[in-house]
């Protein structure tokens, strides 16, 4: 069984840094793309960064461009999100998700992991 | 950036009933399109992608359909474990968005 499990939520103040985590198992780690996906405390939900299999493409929310970096490690089956310049509409539960793709397109998330929240308050 | 816009934003329905959902895009996305189900308090799942395809162990009451721009999401008899808020997301062209999603209540 695929499992995600995100770690190192907190809170953290405006303008702080954080680390999110995600430790996969149950799966090839390697040979998948992986996502990171947001939802604001009762809001919906937000894609937020993609990061291929070696971690040399990236995409990300333009939101989020040249504060956050997605990253993982292969050998260790983790992924990584890298928080600077944190804002309060940051705040939000991170989730992360496996993303299967089909030449071409289309692109699916599956599965997700439980999520862990970030708090960006003073 | 690509605008999806579902509607109702919420619906009440019972047990039972036929429930359809729709999402438009803002421009064609072709086929590239998922929806996911969120109970509270939990992770999304997924129940549908490339727009139609049912995904592995989704029960076959829950269908798409759509292409381009318009796209349906159709439980044909809801169960009460379907009570939840429904989200479509286009993964055409970045970045990707979703539709601000629709609670389906018990009525």
């Amino acid at each position: 069984e695929v499992q995600l499990v995100e770690s190192g939520g907190g809170l953290v103040q405006p303008g702080g840094s954080l680390r999110v985590s995600c430790a996969a198992s149950g799966l090839s780690f390697s040979t998948y793309w992986m996502s990171w996906v947001r939802q604001a405390p009762g809001k919906g939900l937000e894609w937020v960064a993609n990061i291929n299999q070696p971690g040399n493409e990236r995409y990300y929310l333009d939101s989020v461009k040249g504060r956050f970096t997605v990253s993982r490690d292969n050998a260790k089956s983790s992924l990584y999100l890298e928080m600077n310049s944190l804002r309060a509409e940051d705040t939000a539960v991170y989730y992360c998700a496996r993303l299967l793709m089909a030449a071409g397109g289309p692109n699916w998330f599956d599965p997700w992991g439980q999520g862990t929240l970030v708090t960006v308050s003073s | 950036a690509i605008q999806m816009t579902q509607s109702p934003s919420s619906l009440s329905a019972s047990v039972g009933d036929r429930v359809t959902i729709t999402c438009r895009a803002s421009q064609g996305i072709r086929d590239d399109l998922g929806w996911y189900q969120q109970k509270p308090g939990k992770a999304p799942k997924l129940l549908i992608y490339a727009a139609s395809t049912l995904q592995s162990g989704v029960p076959s009451r829950f269908s798409g359909s759509g292409s381009d721009t318009d796209f349906t999401l159709t439980i044909s008899s809801l169960q009460p474990e379907d009570f939840a808020t429904y989200y479509c997301l286009q993964d055409n062209i970045y970045p990707w968005t979703f539709g601000q999603g629709t609670k389906v209540e018990i009525k």
